[in-house]
């Protein structure tokens, strides 16, 4: 059974700092993994899709990394704002059809 | 693209009531999924429809839970008998077969 897990849990940083957030999955056999952001009370929005054939992707400050062999994906925040601040969740796909697999999703906060 | 329409927003219901949820997915999407979002942890799939089949089911869909997708636009979500367990946002997304999944604002139901 795939589970995906998201670390750390929360975190606070200055504005202008520089991040990474981790997802790390189970079951190595994906077909994609997918970054979303969610505003409070909001829906998802997507940031990213790497398909399993990608190392990585870029969008403007963001770049993800996907390893899928050792089942982790990283998200790259370049010179974080106040306006970064939400909750960031990664999924994963299990093949073409189907449903997303999501970790418990990292909250963050810039500070001005 | 006028986006995945949810309704309603908000949902306040007695312990016992059924209530049903509607989704609007973006017009062209053949592909329809709804997810359950409880406080602090990332999305749950629930069950997902190509055009009018419902093709995978969760095991967290209980007999008290029904989708629909009829003439495989709109789809709603009902749920009978709600009990306090049920409280959460439900979140329905769309897709055209393997491309990345759009996510409506979401209903957050609370039971009182």
């Amino acid at each position: 059974k795939q589970e995906v897990t998201q670390i750390p849990a929360a975190l606070s940083v200055p504005e202008g700092e520089n991040l990474v957030l981790n997802c790390s999955f189970t079951d190595s056999a994906i077909y994609n993994l997918q970054w979303f952001r969610q505003d409070p009370g909001k829906g998802l929005t997507s940031l990213l899709l790497i398909q399993s054939s990608q190392r990585e992707q870029t969008s403007g400050r963001l770049n993800a990394s996907l390893d899928k062999s050792s089942g982790r994906s990283t998200l790259y925040i370049a010179a974080s704002q106040p306006g970064d601040s939400a909750t960031y969740l990664c999924a994963v796909r299990r093949d073409q059809g189907g449903k997303l697999i999501f970790g418990q999703g990292t909250e963050l906060s810039v500070k001005p | 693209d006028t986006g995945v329409s949810q309704d309603p927003r908000h949902k306040i219901t007695k312990r016992g009531q059924n209530v049903t949820f509607r989704c609007d997915p973006i017009s062209e999407h053949n592909r329809l999924y709804w997810y359950r979002q409880t406080l602090g942890q990332g999305p749950e799939f629930l069950t997902y429809f190509q055009n009018e089949a419902q093709l995978e089911k969760s095991r967290l869909l209980s007999n008290r839970f029904s989708a629909e997708r009829p003439k495989g636009s709109f789809s709603t979500l009902e749920i009978q008998r709600t009990e306090q367990g049920d409280s959460a946002m439900y979140l329905c997304a769309s897709s055209t077969n393997n491309q990345p999944q759009h996510f409506g604002d979401g209903t957050r139901l609370s039971i009182l």
